[in-house]
């Protein structure tokens, strides 16, 4: 297992447009989170996962956003109808239940034009 | 909810010995994490501290007080390849179960030679 893996690395899109990122985790780790980063600040908490059940969404979300983990393996978040403001780095991470760090996935770099 | 701060941006000398603080608010407070980030690229877990006193790990220690919610880094021997921003990030037990991590701004370390 090579660690965290993010697809794509980098996404450039028209605003309006729908976007889908996918993250897979570290195979032994149940527990995945999404965060999102912007330029000099540190990374927002949007959503985790508890094997495929999606136990907490942040408040920060708004309704374009969706998170799935089917199977409790891979994880997906897509964006409806981007904004500019969705511009920002998202970041996968996972790790086990009652574990204490998270492991990164080098991230997604979203750009809305 | 969570306030976490720390400084902005620090400048310290290669061979030196620089420490990055953290004060942070909470309830529920449950454990403390350092991640290191280099520009561009994906936090990586450092440290974590859960009890008062001080963690040390090769060349980093890291220092909790949860009292005075107060925690700092601790980095010896700098190195130019420490340039990075150091992130604070507490845990929190909540209700259900789920321990949500916070991340502060991050203090971006510049080591010049």
């Amino acid at each position: 297992d090579t660690g965290v893996s993010q697809n794509p690395r980098h996404k450039i899109t028209k605003r309006g447009q729908n976007v889908t990122f996918r993250c897979d985790p570290i195979s032994e780790h149940n527990r995945l989170y999404w965060y999102r980063q912007t330029l000099g600040q540190g990374p927002e908490f949007l959503t985790y996962f508890q094997n495929e059940a999606q136990l907490e969404k942040s408040r920060l979300l708004s309704d374009r956003f969706s998170a799935e983990r089917p199977k409790g393996s891979f994880s997906t978040l897509e964006i409806q109808r981007t904004e500019q403001g969705d511009s920002a780095m998202y970041l996968c991470a996972s790790s086990f239940q009652g574990g204490y760090g998270y492991t990164f996935g080098s991230g997604t770099r979203l750009t809305v034009v | 909810g969570q306030n976490i701060d720390q400084p902005t941006e620090m400048t310290a000398t290669e061979g030196a010995i620089v420490q990055i603080n953290c004060t942070y608010q909470t309830s529920g407070f449950n454990g403390l994490f350092w991640y290191q980030q280099h520009a561009g690229e994906a936090p990586t877990f450092l440290s974590y501290n859960v009890l008062d006193g001080l963690e040390e790990k090769g060349r980093f220690s890291s220092f909790l007080s949860r009292s005075k919610g107060y925690s700092y880094l601790l980095l010896k021997e700098l190195q130019m390849k420490d340039s990075a921003s150091y992130l604070c990030a507490v845990r929190d037990s909540r209700s259900g179960g789920y321990q949500k991590v916070t991340f502060g701004t991050g203090t971006k370390l510049q080591v010049i030679p």
